[in-house]
């Protein structure tokens, strides 16, 4: 069975400073691993995925995250934040190679940009 | 392409009462999923059909709950007898088969929120 935890339930942070959702992960298998957005009153949106390949993996609005095995983690960073990306973040695994049935997500991190 | 759509966004009921949402996937998707968001929590998986079967069912799905999908389209989540403690988030989600990392994406709707008084 996979689980994932994500670090912190809330991250204040001021705007254009930079930012870091931690999360972790535990698997006996290999996983495929989001994050997954959700903006206030609205539905999970993909943020950006790690399947396989470059273990930096990028967004269209300026987040990355990095997989890293050994640690079992996809911290998810911006370099800068913007008002607009005040939002719940959530991780998320699933089981790699079994056309991705179910995802396992962790609580979430709530993250607001202050002024 | 219309996204997945939920149906009702919002209901209350009394307890004891039985309830039924509907969930419209993408078009073509053949994967349908569906979730449930306690406040404060991230989504819990129930169930996923491919096409028309029910392939899969959480341990949270109790004999109250039962979902379908007659005809590989639309599905329906019904709750019989509900109780306080199943007030909740209600996603869903569509997938479809895309190349190597097929099913890999998983779209989710803005959910059906019910509150059981």
């Amino acid at each position: 069975a996979q689980s994932v935890t994500q670090l912190d339930s809330q991250v204040p942070v001021f705007e254009e400073a930079p930012v870091e959702l931690r999360c972790n992960y535990s698997s006996s298998v290999s996983v495929y691993l989001f994050w997954y957005v959700q903006y206030p009153n609205q539905g999970l949106q993909l943020l950006l995925k790690y399947l396989s390949g470059s273990t930096l993996v990028e967004s269209i609005n300026g987040f990355e995250a990095e997989f890293n095995k050994s640690q079992t983690s996809f911290h998810l960073r911006k370099p800068s934040v913007h008002i607009s990306d005040t939002a719940e973040y959530f991780c998320a695994v699933s089981r790699a190679n079994q056309g991705a049935q179910k995802l396992v997500f962790g609580q979430g991190t709530r993250l607001t940009i202050n002024p | 392409d219309t996204g997945v759509s939920q149906d009702p966004r919002h209901k209350i009921t009394k307890r004891g009462q039985n309830v039924t949402f509907r969930c419209d996937p993408i078009s073509e998707h053949n994967r349908l999923y569906w979730y449930r968001q306690t406040l404060g929590q991230g989504p819990e998986f129930l169930t996923y059909f491919q096409n028309e079967a029910q392939l899969e069912k959480s341990r949270l799905l109790s004999d109250r709950f039962s979902a379908e999908r007659p005809k590989g389209s639309f599905s329906t989540l019904e709750i019989q007898r509900t109780e306080q403690g199943d007030s909740a988030m209600y996603l869903c989600a569509s997938s479809s088969r895309t190349g190597r990392y097929f099913y890999n994406e998983q779209f989710f709707g803005p959910g059906t929120r019910l509150t059981v008084l």
